[in-house]
């Protein structure tokens, strides 16, 4: 199974509300990852967590918060977005962080901030 | 620094025709290659990757990509596009920062 899963598939939320993204594998992946992507674009990197643990944070503002409960589950929180923040939210994962090991990408979750 | 440079923005094909997608990389050392496929509002599906040995690599959907070191390309092809190829493309390149760095895309258009 080399199956990522993304829920929701589609969010609109105002920027005052609190909402969380979630990425499901079952690969045994130890590094999962989230990306933004924006049309027309390719995907940004926003995070990566290696054996449960945050190694990568590029920079996000703290309006999105991740979190990784156990090896399978990856979680965005999401509070006080900006309209800017609309774009789709792209989690992967792959065997271990190293750059020769691919990624496999989920179907995504298209937010829309009103 | 690494980078990846698709210098086909959007590229047109008729069906039943071939296909090369153009990739040029930079990174001093050997370079971890991929190509990913995305659908509209879709997720990026892998198609193939080039670690070290046989530069001709083969992926899924029929496609292949050639790895030319003295040129620094990692160009994709396909002998014969289907409609269903219609997609965005992405080549990507892995290296020292234990990051995919992505090209800017590719968007294939095919005509009947």
């Amino acid at each position: 199974d080399t199956e990522v899963t993304q829920t929701p598939k589609h969010l609109v939320m105002g920027m005052t509300n609190k909402k969380s993204l979630k990425c499901e594998q079952h690969m045994g992946h130890r590094a999962m990852y989230w990306y933004k992507q924006k049309a027309k674009k390719p995907p940004e990197l926003m995070f990566v967590y290696s054996y449960e643990k945050l190694s990568i944070n590029e920079s996000v503002p703290s309006r999105f918060s991740p979190e990784c409960p156990n090896s399978s589950l990856l979680n965005l929180h999401l509070h006080a977005l900006q309209p800017e923040d609309s774009a789709l939210y792209l989690c992967a994962s792959s065997q271990v962080i190293l750059s020769r090991n691919e990624q496999y990408f989920g179907p995504g979750t298209r937010l829309t901030v009103t | 620094a690494q980078s990846v440079t698709q210098p086909d923005i959007h590229i047109t094909v008729s069906e039943g025709a071939s296909l090369e997608l153009r990739c040029n990389y930079s990174y001093g050392a050997t370079p971890y290659l991929f190509w990913y496929v995305q659908s509209p509002g879709q997720g990026l599906q892998l198609l193939l990757k080039y670690f070290s040995g046989d530069t001709l690599v083969q992926g899924i959907k029929g496609f292949e990509a050639e790895f030319k070191r003295s040129q620094s390309s990692f160009n994709l092809r396909k002998p014969s596009v289907h409609w269903s190829d219609a997609a965005e493309y992405f080549c990507a390149v892995g290296g020292a920062t234990n990051k995919l760095i992505f090209g800017t895309g590719t968007l294939l258009a095919v005509q009947p």
